[in-house]
């Protein structure tokens, strides 16, 4: 159980256009899901906080007009990077939450090459 | 301030020799501790929850024990498969945000 997917596993694009990166928990309902972004040999960097149906909490520093965050359901939650630049190349991760406080179950990943 | 410290940052073991990983954290109210295993360009895989002190959890050659203060992963006669980063995380209260400790990278030799 606790399974969640991440869509697609790998993705190149280029420069100027926006990407849309799918997260979906397979086998139970996500009150909460999460995006982080993992650079080499770091640990995982929150991004942002979506609940189903609501707008998505962003940290400090993340542009919330270029990491467009739609939990549509409390199954699915999207992540769009629109007008990628190289500098936003990186591994993306999602994970989903049952409840508050309780574990998070990760995606295996998204990398992102913007050329 | 909330944080979660993991020491060492990275360990070299022989197959077969036993050690520890440590998290230690500095959270009001702890509402559980968790610990994760992250191999390469994957996302991070669930191991333990831990809830109060004094609790134990195992599973295969790794068991997790939490203290008031910190979390310690045991491993026992590791083998080269376990190689990985081992990453330790709390919950913070009253919201949805936790908090990740940096990781201990694991290196196991045959």
């Amino acid at each position: 159980g606790a399974v969640v997917s991440q869509h697609p596993s790998w993705v190149i694009c280029k420069s100027g256009t926006s990407v849309k990166i799918e997260c979906r928990s397979l086998d139970f309902q996500a009150t909460t899901m999460f995006w982080y972004r993992q650079f080499p040999k770091q640990s995982l960097m929150l991004m942002a906080t979506s609940n189903e149906g609501s707008k998505a909490t962003y940290e400090q520093g993340v542009e919330k007009d270029k990491f467009l965050i739609n939990h549509a359901s409390l199954t699915l939650s999207t992540l769009t990077v629109t007008s990628a630049h190289p500098e936003d190349s990186s591994f993306y991760i999602c994970s989903a939450s049952p409840g508050t406080g309780h574990e998070q179950y990760f995606g295996p990943g998204t990398r992102l090459t913007v050329t | 301030e909330d944080q979660v410290t993991q020491s060492p940052e990275a360990l070299r073991l022989q197959e077969g020799e036993s050690s520890s990983l440590n998290c230690s954290y500095t959270v009001s109210g702890l509402r559980g501790l968790f610990w994760y295993r992250q191999d390469p360009g994957k996302g991070p895989e669930f191991l333990f929850t831990l809830y109060s002190a004094g609790e134990e959890k195992e599973k295969e050659r790794l068991k997790a024990t939490l203290t008031k203060k910190e979390s310690f992963l045991h491993i026992t006669a590791p083998k080269p498969e376990d190689s990985a980063t081992y990453l330790c995380a709390v919950p913070l209260g009253g919201g949805f945000k936790t908090i990740f400790g940096a990781g201990t990278r694991l290196f196991v030799k045959a």
